[in-house]
């Protein structure tokens, strides 16, 4: 286990498609992330979960956005009919739960361009 | 609201000379700070942490930070530059008690450019 893979590295899409990425933690990580970053910002909260259970998100997560991790290992983000506004890198992060205060893993990012 | 900022968009440095990127807070409690770096298309790694003792924190190639409670700062710093510190830098908070998500609060980001 190298770290957090996320995949695709990039995507691009037409407005109005829907998107899915995944991720991947470090395989013992029971707290798994996802951020936002747009071109001259710093990541974005959008959400958190602990093993399977969602459990915190931010309002940036309209309902066009939906996050998964049915089994408290990998995790899905789904952006239904998307907008320009919603190009962005999309990153996941993971920890270990008591242990946070040392800082997440990154993953490398999903690059969404929507055209 | 909570929120952190890093006052400079860009930090231009000779190679050799010390350089600094600054960083400031407003989160109430005692947060755990942060700084990460990240290079073009590449995700963040995680640079140096301050959760509690000393005020000067040593982190990954020779960066290091002091964390100043009174002026609410943590300004990350390095001694002698390198070309190849040129990089992106983000400055980051995980507010105390938080509800303990481990969610964090990011600046805006300080590019940093070393010239030989």
């Amino acid at each position: 286990d190298t770290g957090v893979s996320q995949n695709p590295r990039h995507k691009i899409t037409k407005r109005g498609q829907n998107v899915t990425f995944r991720c991947d933690p470090i395989s013992e990580h029971n707290r798994l992330y996802w951020y936002r970053q747009t071109l001259g910002q710093g990541p974005e909260f959008l959400t958190y979960f602990q093993n399977e259970a969602q459990l915190e998100k931010s309002r940036l997560l309209s309902d066009r956005f939906s996050a998964e991790r049915p089994k408290g290992s990998f995790s899905t983000l789904e952006i239904q009919r998307t907008e320009q506004g919603d190009s962005a890198m999309y990153l996941c992060a993971s920890s270990l739960a008591g242990t946070a205060e040392y800082g997440y893993t990154f993953g490398s990012g999903t690059r969404l361009t929507v055209v | 609201a909570q929120s952190v900022a890093q006052p400079e968009d860009q930090v231009n440095v000779a190679e050799g000379n010390p350089l600094t990127v600054k960083c400031t807070y407003s989160v109430s409690g005692n947060p755990y700070l942060f700084w990460y770096v990240q290079y073009p298309n590449r995700g963040l790694q995680f640079l140096l942490k301050y959760i509690t003792g000393d005020n000067l924190v040593k982190g990954s190639y020779g960066f290091e930070a002091e964390f100043n409670k009174s002026q609410t700062s943590f300004h990350l710093k390095k001694p002698s530059a390198l070309v190849s510190d040129s990089a992106l830098y983000f400055c980051a908070v995980r507010p105390h008690g938080s509800g303990n998500t481990g969610k964090l609060i990011f600046g805006q980001g300080t590019t940093l450019q070393v010239k030989p």
